[in-house]
C-alpha cells in the first residue's frame, strides 16, 4: 500500500522567510497530489492539486513541486507570515477516476514567528 | 453558503451504544466521503460514495455502514461503539473527477 511520509512534525520559521515542507511517497506515483492546510479543531482546507505530468503550481505565495523521480512533493510558502502557521497535510490519488479516496500523511506543523 | 455541515460536533457514547453522525453538502457535488483523523494515523477514509445510490468500503470500514439518502445526504452510522472508535470524523465532498475535497468542520466522538 501507499505510504507518505511528511518531514518533521514541527517546523519553526521566522516570519518573511520561506517554509518548505516536504512530501515523499513510496511505491507508485499517484495520479496527482494535494496540499491541505489544517487549523486547530478545524476540517482541512485545499490549497494545491497537481497532476503527475506537472513539475510545478502556483497560487499566490504558495508553489507546490512534484518530482516522480524522487517521489517527492515540496510545498513552499514564501514571505511568510503569522497566520501562515498551522498543519499542512499532503495528500495522493492513484487514479484520475477515483477521486477523493485520498491518502493523507500524518502532516506537518508550522509555526511561522514574527 | 454553508458547504459541507455535519453534526453533531461533538458525542459521548458508551461501548455498545449505536450512533449516525450526520453530513449534508449544499455544492451539487456528486462524491461524498466519510474520514476519521487519529494522532499519528492521518486521515484515514472509512466509506466513500462516488455518485447518488452508490457507496464503498474504503481503507478501514469496519464497525460502519453508510447510507447515501441522496445527492446531498450522507451518513455514518456505527451499530455497537468500541473505543477504538474514539476519533474525529470527517465528512468531505468532491465534484466528480477534480479530486478536490471540501471537508466539514468534524465530529468528535468519544467512546467510554
Amino acid at each position: 500500500s501507499q505510504k507518505i511520509e511528511q518531514n518533521s512534525e514541527a517546523l519553526n520559521i521566522q516570519e518573511g522567510k520561506t517554509a518548505t515542507l516536504t512530501c515523499n511517497y513510496t511505491n507508485y506515483s499517484p495520479a496527482y497530489l494535494q496540499w491541505y492546510r489544517q487549523d486547530p479543531g478545524r476540517g482541512p482546507v485545499f490549497l494545491l492539486l497537481i497532476r503527475e505530468n506537472e513539475k510545478e503550481k502556483r497560487k499566490e505565495r504558495l508553489k507546490v513541486t512534484f518530482d516522480t523521480t524522487l517521489k517527492q512533493s515540496l510545498f513552499h510558502i514564501t514571505a511568510s507570515q503569522p497566520a501562515d502557521s498551522a498543519t499542512y497535510l499532503c495528500a495522493l490519488d492513484m487514479s484520475n477516476t477515483n477521486a477523493g479516496k485520498s491518502t493523507f500523511g500524518d502532516g506537518t506543523t508550522l509555526t511561522v514567528k514574527p | 453558503n454553508a458547504g459541507v455541515t455535519q453534526t453533531p460536533k461533538f458525542q459521548v457514547l458508551k461501548t455498545g451504544q449505536s450512533m449516525t453522525l450526520q453530513c449534508a453538502q449544499d455544492m451539487n457535488h456528486n462524491s461524498m466521503y466519510w474520514y476519521r483523523q487519529d494522532p499519528g494515523m492521518g486521515l484515514r477514509l472509512i466509506y466513500y460514495s462516488a455518485s447518488e445510490g452508490t457507496t464503498d468500503k474504503g481503507e478501514v470500514p469496519n464497525g460502519y455502514n453508510v447510507s447515501r439518502l441522496n445527492k446531498r445526504e450522507f451518513s455514518l452510522r456505527l451499530e455497537s461503539a468500541a473505543p477504538s472508535q474514539t476519533s474525529v470524523y470527517f465528512c468531505a465532498s468532491s465534484p466528480s473527477n477534480t479530486g478536490e475535497l471540501f471537508f466539514g468542520e468534524g465530529s468528535r466522538l468519544t467512546v467510554l
